[in-house]
């Protein structure tokens, strides 16, 4: 069965604080690896990664693949309030379907 | 959870014609939502769908061009009206359920030529 699983679920840190947030999968066909901050109902795009090893960044926010250990890391550095949010990853697969996690829950505290 | 199966998976249209997608939740669920992704874009949200009632369309779309159907908890349809190729895109599914975690579904590619 296809599944993409995060983690933590939720997080809470202190403005200033770097986190890591994880997204594993077991997707047929793998084809991309998309990352979303989420505020309200409607996502916002992140990053997408197809390669392996290279890293993908913007501004305080970088993220990379492991395609062999099935995984994907989001990196926050010196985090903000405004940082608070749901992050999502979703991986799309065989048949051009899309597989999303739940979301990890990320507060961060002034 | 919540297991969310879209159809169709995808499919290609002629300009002119519409297209019904479908979304079934094998759960009551208290909120479905419907999305649109362009390539490398963010999700857009084009509708929160609601049980028994008329949806709730987002600033930018209309009941006319993308009509919702949400006859109970765990099922709903939106279709794709008088289609143009700037409807091409990925259409999702979502749910929200008792606990707040929302799901999305496969999605549905659509092609219109």
């Amino acid at each position: 069965e296809d599944k993409v699983v995060q983690s933590p679920l939720s997080l809470v840190v202190h403005e200033g604080d770097t986190v890591t947030l994880n997204c594993s999968y077991e997707v047929t066909n793998f084809r991309s690896l998309l990352w979303y901050k989420q505020e309200k109902k409607a996502p916002t795009f992140l990053f997408m990664l197809t390669s392996s090893g290279i890293e993908k960044k913007s501004g305080r926010l970088s993220s990379i693949l492991d395609k062999k250990e099935l995984s994907s890391i989001l990196n926050i550095t010196a985090t903000q309030t405004g940082d608070s949010a749901i992050y999502l990853c979703a991986v799309e697969g065989a048949g051009n379907q899309f597989y999303f996690g739940t979301g990890t829950s990320l507060t961060v505290i002034p | 959870s919540a297991v969310i199966s879209q159809k169709p998976s995808r499919d290609i249209c002629q300009r002119g014609t519409s297209l019904t997608i479908q979304c079934q939740v094998d759960s009551q669920v208290t909120m479905m939502f419907w999305y649109r992704q362009q390539p490398g874009q963010s999700l857009t949200l084009i509708a929160t769908a609601n049980q028994g009632s008329e949806a709730t369309y987002e600033s930018g779309f209309v009941i006319d061009k993308f009509p919702i159907s949400r006859p109970n908890l765990t099922f709903s349809t939106l279709t794709v009206s008088n289609m143009s190729p700037e409807d091409s895109s990925i259409y999702l599914c979502s749910v929200e359920t008792r606990r707040g975690t929302q799901y999305f579904g496969p999605g549905t590619r659509l092609l219109v030529l």
